[in-house]
């Protein structure tokens, strides 16, 4: 059972591009969250998905950051314009729902994170 | 509102019990959390306790939950050289709830 999968690993864009995040969460996972580091920082919340459905988005920037968890294919993280402040480590997490198999709910999963870096 | 704070930096000698701390403010907080994290990759769920234990042990570590006091602590027995690493200290309110994270402690073992 493969974990989370985010992709690319490292992302570099200039300032003004725009940045794609993807994570796949774990089989059997329908609950996504995303999380940003900062350098010598703890994680803090962005949004929080489930397939179709922006549950909570009360961490994400009101400009620029959208997020979507289509019914088919990984969640993406989309950073429109970026700017040298977006550069980070961006941390996709899963959770599976009370009826699957596996882990409790209560478990998030982390991925291994996407670097970004603007210049 | 939720906040979690963490001492920044503990060293430890090999063989040595390691003890991190974590304090946290919101009292309506269900879940508590520790995770692990080595240099250039993601979390690594170690444990995680309900509020209603005092306290949970799996193999090496040990997890103490003060309620009252608000307080958590991380204890590895026989810290090894791979035990280095930034560890996370986390709450959340419901099992699906998102998590709010201290800020991270650096743990060094030297040999």
């Amino acid at each position: 059972n493969a974990g989370v999968m985010q992709n690319p690993r490292h992302l570099v864009r200039r300032r003004g591009q725009e940045a794609r995040l993807r994570c796949s969460p774990m089989k059997g996972h329908s609950h996504v969250y995303w999380y940003r580091q900062l350098p010598e920082e703890g994680l803090k919340f962005m949004v929080y998905l489930q397939k179709e459905n922006i549950i909570d988005e009360s961490g994400m920037p009101k400009e620029r950051f959208s997020a979507e968890f289509p019914k088919e294919g990984p969640s993406i993280l989309r950073i429109q314009q970026v700017v040298r402040g977006d550069s980070a480590a961006y941390f996709c997490a899963s959770s599976p729902t009370l009826r699957g198999q596996g882990a409790s709910p209560y478990e998030q999963y982390f991925g291994p994170g996407t670097r970004l870096t603007v210049t | 509102g939720e906040d979690v704070e963490q001492s920044l930096f503990l060293s430890v000698r090999e063989g040595d019990s390691s003890v991190i701390n974590c304090t946290y403010t919101d009292s309506s907080s269900t879940y508590l959390y520790w995770y692990k994290q080595e240099p250039g990759a993601g979390l690594q769920l170690l444990t995680y306790i309900f509020s209603n234990m005092d306290m949970k042990q799996d193999q090496r570590l040990t997890v103490l939950l003060n309620k009252k006091d608000k307080h958590l602590s991380l204890r590895i027995a026989d810290t090894q050289t791979g035990d280095s690493a930034i560890y996370f200290c986390a709450e959340s309110l419901s099992g699906y709830s998102t998590l709010t994270f201290g800020k991270g402690t650096m743990l060094l073992v030297s040999p």
